[in-house]
């Protein structure tokens, strides 16, 4: 069965420092990969997707994320976090337009 | 504006008392889906919609039913709302498998 796993459930981390979000999927089938983000008390907003091509995808408000193949994750990457940063932030996988899973979330936390 | 648009946005409820949150889209997506979101356990879907007519079950449909009448409304339906559904509720829509387009959620509870 199709599954997303994000190892972590927090992440904290001080302003302008680098972070990554870890994202792994299981899957037998080619997947479509996304990274949402959930400011609070809002809907989640995409931030990034892989659909095919370059495994280096570059998203809104300067994150990117990996896509890894062999070892099944789709990892998110800033170089630089601001306190406008802290949110949840959701991976996802889909082997199509009906089926997506999301991971449990990881809530980033940005100090100053 | 494109959007997608959920009412109401919170919700105070008591066991059995039918109620239905209505979820609507101005986009023509054909895709649109349900999501409750639990603390630890993400967003799990509840059911979804190919388009006019089609719907499916997703992972957690057990108390929940939907219709899909015309293309830009996919109402979600509790006839007999339960403590253990008081949660988060998203409505979302897609073009295909792009990317989804979120409501701003409902807040439901079930006394």
């Amino acid at each position: 069965a199709q599954s997303v796993t994000q190892l972590d459930s927090q992440v904290p981390v001080f302003e302008e420092a680098p972070v990554e979000l870890r994202c792994n999927y299981s899957s037998s089938v080619s997947v479509y990969l996304f990274w949402y983000v959930q400011y609070p008390n809002q809907g989640l907003q995409l931030l990034l997707k892989y659909l095919s091509g370059s495994t280096l995808v570059k998203g809104i408000n300067g994150f990117e994320a990996e896509f890894n193949k062999s070892q099944t994750s789709f990892h998110l990457r800033k170089p630089s976090v601001h306190i406008s940063d802290t949110a949840e932030y959701f991976c996802a996988s889909s082997p199509g337009a009906s089926k997506i899973i999301f991971g449990s979330g990881t809530r980033l936390s940005i100090r100053p | 504006e494109a959007q997608v648009t959920q009412n109401p946005r919170y919700l105070i409820t008591v066991t059995g008392k039918k109620l239905t949150v209505t979820c609507s889209q101005n986009m023509n997506h054909e895709y649109m889906s349900w999501y409750r979101q639990d603390p630890g356990l993400g967003l799990r879907q509840i059911y979804y919609s190919m388009n006019v007519e089609v719907t499916d079950k997703g992972d957690v449909p057990e108390g929940y039913k939907v219709s899909r009448k015309e293309k830009r409304n996919f109402p979600l339906i509790l006839e007999s709302p339960s403590p253990n559904q008081t949660s988060l509720y998203f409505c979302a829509s897609s073009p295909g498998a792009t990317g989804l387009y979120f409501g701003p959620g409902t807040r439901l509870l079930v006394l």
